[in-house]
Parts: C-alpha cells; structure tokens; sequence
C-alpha cells in the first residue's frame, strides 16, 4: 500500500497562471478530501468527494477553484488565475466514511 | 461555522517530562475527537482518536474526553525529542458527513 499519493510535490507558477495538482488515494476508500494548510491560516478544509461524487465545496474559493475526481483512482484540484496568496501546501486526504483520514505528502504551491 | 480551538499554541517540555495539550470545540454536537501529528516537512498523520466520555491511552500517550464541556486533551508522558512536532486536533462537522475541522495546533518542543 503506497499511502495517498500527490503530484507534483512542488509546483511554482506565475501570478495568473493555472495549476492543476493530483490525488491518487488509497484503493478501497470511498472519501476524499483536500485541505489547504499555511502557517497563518492552518489546515484549512477545501472540498471532499465520497464515492466519487462532491458532497461538500464550502472552503473552496469558488471563482478560480475547481475540483473533479473523474474516477475512484484519481482526484484533481484546479487553481486558475492563481495569485500570491494561494501559494501553500496543498493536502489531499483519504478515508473510509468516517474514519481516519491518511494524508498525502502534500504539493507545495508557490506563486511568484 | 465550527471553531476548534487548541492551546496552548507552543509548548517547550524537557526530555522526560510530561506535555499536556488541550482542544475544545464550539459545536454542541461534536461528541468525539482526532489527534493528528505532523513532523516538520510532513504530512499530519493520525495519532489517536476518542469516542466515549473518559481516558484512552496508547503507551506514552493518554487522551481524555468530556463531552459535556467538549474538550479534549492529550497527554505525552516521557517526553521524547522525537515527539517534538505540531499537534493538530480535529471534530467531525456537521451530522454524518465524515468532514474534519481540524485546530489551528500546538507546537511541541522536546529539548534533550
């Protein structure tokens, strides 16, 4: 079992670009989520799936995120236009439905 | 909207000595707790979890729950410099949703 996987681990785009980052969880689990974490705000939540479908948008900053996950093997979190003040480490986290949530090693963002 | 409060926000323990840490949540449903971990430079990593009213411990590690004052605690007894890292609370939000709300932490040192 190779834990929750992210890609890239580190990304640097310019003010205004797009950056699409990558979750594989863990195989069998049905949630998951993407949290946001910098030292100012925490680890703040984003979105989260179950079963593939989105249950839960509340944390996303809605005009230039967006997130998908098109099958149980992968999610996507997109950042288009991104700004300064999205750069953070962006987590991905799988779980069963109320359990335990493993996290991935993280993408850190940065934008100049 | 849920506040999951942790103090204190760094704690500074010799090697040996017993670290104590506490996290209280604002939503009069939450009815049990996570304890997360994260080392330096990684992901957090679930330490311990509670369910029912009283003491939970996990050799160096005792978690508490008061459910009518929605407080937990965790403490690390023996302290290690290995236990040196940031401690994250977190509570379920909302009904039945698998959705955490996680502390903004505690930073933990363990000098030798």
């Amino acid at each position: 079992n190779a834990g929750v996987i992210q890609t890239p681990r580190h990304k640097v785009t310019g003010k205004g670009q797009e950056a699409t980052l990558w979750c594989e969880p863990i195989s069998g689990h049905s949630a998951v989520f993407w949290y946001r974490q910098t030292i100012v705000q925490g680890l703040e939540f984003l979105t989260y799936f179950r079963n593939q479908a989105p249950i839960d948008d509340s944390g996303m900053p809605k005009e230039r995120f967006s997130a998908q996950m098109p099958n149980q093997s992968h999610s996507t979190l997109k950042i288009q236009s991104t700004q300064p003040q999205d750069s953070a480490v962006y987590l991905c986290a799988s779980s069963l439905v109320y359990a335990e949530q493993f996290f991935g090693p993280g993408t850190r963002l940065t934008v100049l | 909207q849920q506040k999951v409060q942790q103090s204190p926000e760094s704690l500074i323990v010799p090697e040996g000595g017993m670290a104590s840490l506490n996290c209280t949540s604002s939503d009069r449903n939450v009815d049990y707790f996570w304890w997360y971990r994260q080392h330096s430079g990684k992901s957090p990593k679930m330490l311990m979890s509670i369910f029912s009213n009283g003491e939970k411990e996990e050799g160096r590690f005792t978690v508490h729950l008061n459910k009518a004052s929605l407080h937990t605690s965790l403490h690390i007894r023996d302290s290690q410099p290995s236990d040196s890292a940031l401690y994250l609370c977190a509570a379920p939000t909302g009904a039945n949703t698998g959705k955490l709300t996680f502390g903004h932490g505690t930073i933990l040192r363990v000098h030798p």
